[in-house]
C-alpha cells in the first residue's frame, strides 16, 4: 500500500532553516510528483509547491518562492523540503502528499514545525 | 492565487443530507475538472474523498458525491452519520502547474 512517512517534529529559532523528509513506499517513486502543503494551527491548508521525483522539475507557490527548496534521494525513495528564514508565521504542520493525475491523493502524517525564540 | 471560498460551517442531523460549496474562478474550478475534496479529523492528515470533481476513491462510501457547475464545486454527503463530523477542504488545479485549496468547512452532525 502507498505510504508516506515524514520525519519528526522540529523546534527552530527565528531566522533558522528546517528540513523535513518524506519517505515513500508502495509505488514506483520516480513515476509521481510529491507536493508540500502546510497548515498553521487552526487554519486552512496552504499549497506550497511540488517536486517531480522522476525529472526533478519543481514549482513553488509565489508565497514561498526563494525560501523553499525541494530535493530527492532516489535510493531512499525520499523527498525533502527545506524552508529558510523562518518566522513565527511559519509555525505549522507540514504535509507531503503524492499527486495522482492532477489530484493530490495520499498524504504523509505531517510534521509539526514550531518557530519560537 | 486566492483561496477557494467555502462556508465556514454547515450542520445536519443524522440521516439528512448536507452540501458544501467551493467557489473559485474560471482560472481554477471553472477551468478544469480537477477538483478534489478532503476530510480531515482534528490532529490527523487529510483524506481524499472525491477527485476529478465526482470520482470516489476505493473505500469511500457512496454517501459522498461531488459535482460542479461553472466555477462552483459541491460535495454532498447523504445519510449523515456521526463519524462524518470533520473539516472538509476542496482543492483545485489552478493552471500553470499550481494548486489552490479552499478555506475549509466544519461539518457538525447534530
Amino acid at each position: 500500500q502507498v505510504q508516506l512517512v515524514q520525519s519528526g517534529a522540529e523546534m527552530k529559532k527565528p531566522g533558522a532553516s528546517v528540513k523535513i523528509s518524506c519517505r515513500t513506499s508502495g509505488y514506483t517513486f520516480a513515476h509521481y510528483t510529491i507536493h508540500w502543503v502546510r497548515q498553521a494551527p487552526g487554519q486552512k491548508l496552504e499549497w506550497m509547491g511540488w517536486l517531480n521525483a522522476g525529472n526533478l522539475n519543481t514549482k513553488f507557490s509565489q508565497n514561498f518562492k526563494g525560501r523553499v527548496t525541494f530535493t530527492r534521494d532516489t535510493s531512499a525513495s525520499t523527498v525533502s523540503m527545506e524552508l529558510s528564514s523562518l518566522t513565527s508565521g511559519d509555525t505549522a504542520m507540514y504535509y507531503c502528499a503524492r499527486e495522482g493525475g492532477y489530484n493530490i491523493d495520499y498524504w504523509g502524517q505531517g510534521t509539526l514545525v514550531t518557530v519560537s525564540s | 492565487q486566492s483561496a477557494l471560498t467555502q462556508p465556514r460551517s454547515v450542520s445536519g442531523s443524522p440521516g439528512q443530507s448536507v452540501t458544501i460549496s467551493c467557489t473559485g474562478a474560471s482560472s481554477d474550478v471553472g477551468g478544469y475538472n480537477y477538483v478534489s475534496w478532503y476530510q480531515q479529523y482534528p490532529g490527523k492528515a487529510p483524506k481524499l474523498m472525491i477527485y476529478d470533481v465526482s470520482k470516489r476513491p476505493s473505500g469511500v462510501p457512496d454517501r459522498f458525491s461531488g459535482s460542479k457547475s461553472g466555477s462552483t464545486a459541491s460535495l454532498t454527503i447523504s445519510g449523515l452519520q456521526a463519524e462524518d463530523e470533520a473539516d472538509y477542504y476542496c482543492c483545485s488545479y489552478a493552471g500553470e502547474y499550481t494548486w489552490v485549496f479552499g478555506g475549509g468547512t466544519k461539518l457538525t452532525v447534530l
